[in-house]
């Protein structure tokens, strides 16, 4: 099953803009790209999904290029409280509605 | 609920011991997925339930894990034996019938087996 690739950790300060990239070189046609957000001692979140081009919420923005082989969660001003890991994984292909998640990118915000 | 619930928060186990665990999902949600987080790792696929079908459980890593999903609501994790390695969080998810729709995740179950 396809697998998705990002840095196992990432360290930011308030404030900062933050930028998680996720390589995904066998996405299928019909995947989708979707982020979870983890805390500790909870269940992942959903924060955005996307197939292509950019994707904006109130929480975050996706970036996808034109192959589709990478993709960028940007997390605008993060606080204490966004530190957290991140999943980025596949959803609607082949893998149906279960989801893969790999190690995630653990975040840690200081003041 | 608002939520996915999950019972109970932790559970303490004898190895050997059976365990149930429980998940309420978002009323009127079809598909209901469980999965196993072991400490500092990702979230790992069980099973799968469209309603009270269980279509996929490829990932339940032995026969003494069961689930079922009778009345395609609430649905309840079984472990038989249980062993040391089962100790885990044990996450309940459901969403919108679709491949691709959000999946709402409880705060799930941590099981330690001593």
């Amino acid at each position: 099953l396809a697998k998705t690739t990002q840095p196992i950790s990432m360290d930011s300060y308030e404030g900062q803009e933050v930028n998680i990239t996720c390589s995904h070189n066998n996405i299928a046609t019909n995947d989708y790209i979707t982020w979870y957000q983890q805390f500790p001692s909870q269940g992942p979140r959903f924060i955005i999904q996307g197939y292509k081009t950019k994707v904006t919420n109130e929480v975050a923005s996706l970036f996808i290029p034109a192959d589709r082989k990478s993709s960028t969660l940007s997390l605008p001003r993060v606080s204490l409280s966004d530190t957290a890991v991140y999943y980025c994984l596949f959803q609607g292909g082949n893998q149906g509605g279960k989801l893969i998640f790999g190690q995630g990118t653990e975040l840690s915000v200081k003041p | 609920g608002a939520g996915v619930s999950q019972s109970p928060r932790y559970k303490v186990a004898k190895r050997g011991q059976d365990v149930a665990l429980r998940c309420d999902p978002i009323s009127g949600h079809v598909s209901l997925f469980w999965y196993q987080q072991a400490l500092g790792q990702g979230p790992e696929f069980l099973t799968y339930f469209q309603n009270e079908a269980q279509l996929d459980k490829s990932g339940l890593p032995s026969d003494r894990f069961f689930a079922e999903r009778p009345e395609g609501s609430v649905s309840t994790l079984k472990i038989q034996r249980t062993q040391q390695e089962d100790s885990a969080v044990y996450l309940c998810a459901s969403s919108q019938q679709g491949a691709a729709n959000i999946q709402y995740f409880g705060a799930g179950t941590r099981l330690s087996v001593l």
